[in-house]
C-alpha cells in the first residue's frame, strides 16, 4: 500500500486568489495518479488522471502536474471561486485499488 | 445516462443489527469497487469485482462484511452485526477499464452505528 500525503489539511481563500495544493507519494511504482473533487454528500468527481513523469493536464482553471521521480503532483486553481469549495483528493494505482490520501478541504468565501 | 447510484443516502442502526448497502453501477461498468471513509480518515478501499466474481477483497475489515454482484449487475454490501467502528461513509465506483482509467463514484451511504 502506497503511501499518499496530501497537504495543507486545509485551506481558507478569499474569491479570486490563486491556490494551490501538494500530493506527495514515496514511490514512483504506480500505473496512474488521480485528482478527484468532493463536495459533501455528492460523489466524488474525477478531475484528472496523469500517469507519465512531466504530466500536466488543465480543465477550465484547474491544473495539475506530476512528478514522479521527486514523488509529488501539484493541484492548482487560478482565481478561486466560491463553488470551487470542496475536498480535494489524490489517489495513487498501485494495483486495481486507488490508494488515497486524507484531502485536501478548501474554502473559497467571497 | 445514469450515473452510479447509492440505497439508502443514510442509515442509522444500532449495534448488533444488521444493514444492506446497494450499489447500481454505470451500465456496462464490468468493474465495480467498494470503498469507505471513516471520519477524519482517508477512503479506503475494499473490495473489487469484476462482473460477479471477487478480484480483490483484501480490503475487508473482517467477516462481518459480505458483498455480492449476482449476475454482475447490482451490488450489496451487508454488515452483520453492525459495530460502532462500522460508522462512516461507504462509496460504492464503477470503471470500464481495470487499471489507470477514472472512476466514476456514487455520492455515498451515510452509516451511523448507535
Amino acid at each position: 500500500i502506497l503511501n499518499v500525503e496530501q497537504s495543507p489539511q486545509s485551506l481558507h481563500v478569499q474569491e479570486g486568489d490563486s491556490t494551490n495544493f501538494t500530493c506527495s507519494f514515496p514511490s514512483s511504482n504506480f500505473y496512474a495518479l488521480h485528482w478527484y473533487r468532493w463536495e459533501t454528500a455528492k460523489s466524488p468527481e474525477a478531475l484528472f488522471v496523469m500517469t507519465l513523469n512531466g504530466d500536466e493536464k488543465k480543465k477550465g482553471r484547474i491544473s495539475a502536474t506530476l512528478n514522479t521521480k521527486e514523488g509529488y503532483s501539484y493541484l492548482y486553481i487560478k482565481g478561486s471561486q466560491p463553488e470551487d469549495s470542496a475536498t480535494y483528493l489524490c489517489a495513487l494505482n498501485s494495483g486495481y485499488a486507488l490508494n488515497f490520501g486524507k484531502g485536501t478541504s478548501l474554502l473559497v468565501t467571497p | 445516462e445514469a450515473g452510479v447510484t447509492q440505497f439508502p443516502s443514510h442509515s442509522v442502526i444500532e449495534k448488533g443489527q444488521t444493514v444492506t448497502l446497494r450499489c447500481d453501477p454505470i451500465s456496462g461498468h464490468d468493474n465495480l469497487y467498494w470503498y469507505r471513509r471513516v471520519m477524519g480518515k482517508e477512503i479506503k478501499f475494499l473490495l473489487h469485482f469484476v462482473k460477479e466474481s471477487k478480484q480483490d477483497e483484501s480490503g475487508m475489515p473482517n467477516n462481518r462484511f459480505l458483498a455480492e454482484r449476482t449476475g454482475g449487475t447490482y451490488s450489496t454490501l451487508k454488515v452483520q452485526p453492525a459495530e460502532l467502528e462500522d460508522s462512516g461513509v461507504y462509496f460504492c465506483a464503477s470503471s470500464q477499464a481495470l487499471i489507470g482509467e477514472k472512476l466514476f463514484f456514487g455520492s455515498g451511504t451515510q452509516l451511523s452505528v448507535l
